[in-house]
């Protein structure tokens, strides 16, 4: 039984698209977010919702929408997708401050 | 601005002798501390923690160790097997968790 999944593993599009990843956590934790790793590796936090609520957004495009309709789910919505968007993306969700963050298998998008 | 940092990409150990992975970091302001492990096509899978007032967290083969005053935290596994080779991730939490840019292990049979 996943604790968090996501869909769809893979993902690839053309130039201009609008596209969404869904994620759904089955561990009851009130925080979620969304990660991405990008061609160097990097794994950087875009967002993080804390029971519904938007409480983090790092220097991410508007054209990254997220959105929790409830607390198990946080998916994203990416508008006018692009080249340099072609990354791996992950969300992730954790009970608290203080726990360990759970992840999903990650999500390729490609943009072509 | 890499406010934790692994500066090994990459680490080549023998099968049964003692890996360490090392981690720093800039911010005093972390109170928590995490290792991940990551092969390729999955998500990140948690290791170990250890909490700003510990300086050694023990589970099994694997140790983490903090120097609170140097900034500093290593994972050491010993003995490395060969299902240890994959990317390691140390992270840093606050109200989100900040990740090291990694260190590939590959453990030599």
């Amino acid at each position: 039984d996943t604790a968090v999944s996501q869909t769809p593993k893979y993902l690839v599009t053309q130039m201009g698209n609008d596209k969404s990843i869904k994620c759904e956590q089955n561990l009851g934790h009130d925080t979620m977010y969304w990660y991405k790793q990008d061609s160097k590796k990097f794994l950087k936090i875009m967002f993080s919702y804390n029971n519904k609520e938007l409480i983090i957004n790092e220097t991410v495009p508007n054209r990254f929408s997220p959105k929790s309709p409830d607390k198990a789910h946080l998916n994203l919505h990416i508008n006018s997708l692009e080249l340099g968007d072609s990354a791996v993306y992950f969300c992730a969700s954790r009970r608290s401050d203080g726990d360990e963050a759970f992840f999903g298998q990650g999500t390729r998008l490609t943009v072509v | 601005d890499q406010q934790v940092k692994q500066n090994s990409p990459s680490l080549s150990v023998q099968e049964g002798r003692i890996s360490i992975l090392n981690c720093d970091y800039t911010n005093s302001m972390f109170d928590y501390f995490l290792w991940y492990k990551k092969y390729p096509a999955e998500g990140p899978t948690f290791l170990i923690s250890i909490s700003s007032i510990k300086d050694k967290n023990e589970d099994g083969r694997f140790t983490v160790f903090l120097n609170k005053s140097a900034k500093h935290l290593s994972l050491h596994i010993v003995p490395s097997q060969p299902g240890d080779s994959a990317v390691y991730f140390c992270a840093a939490s606050d109200k989100k968790l900040t990740f090291g840019t990694g260190t590939r292990l590959t453990i030599i049979p």
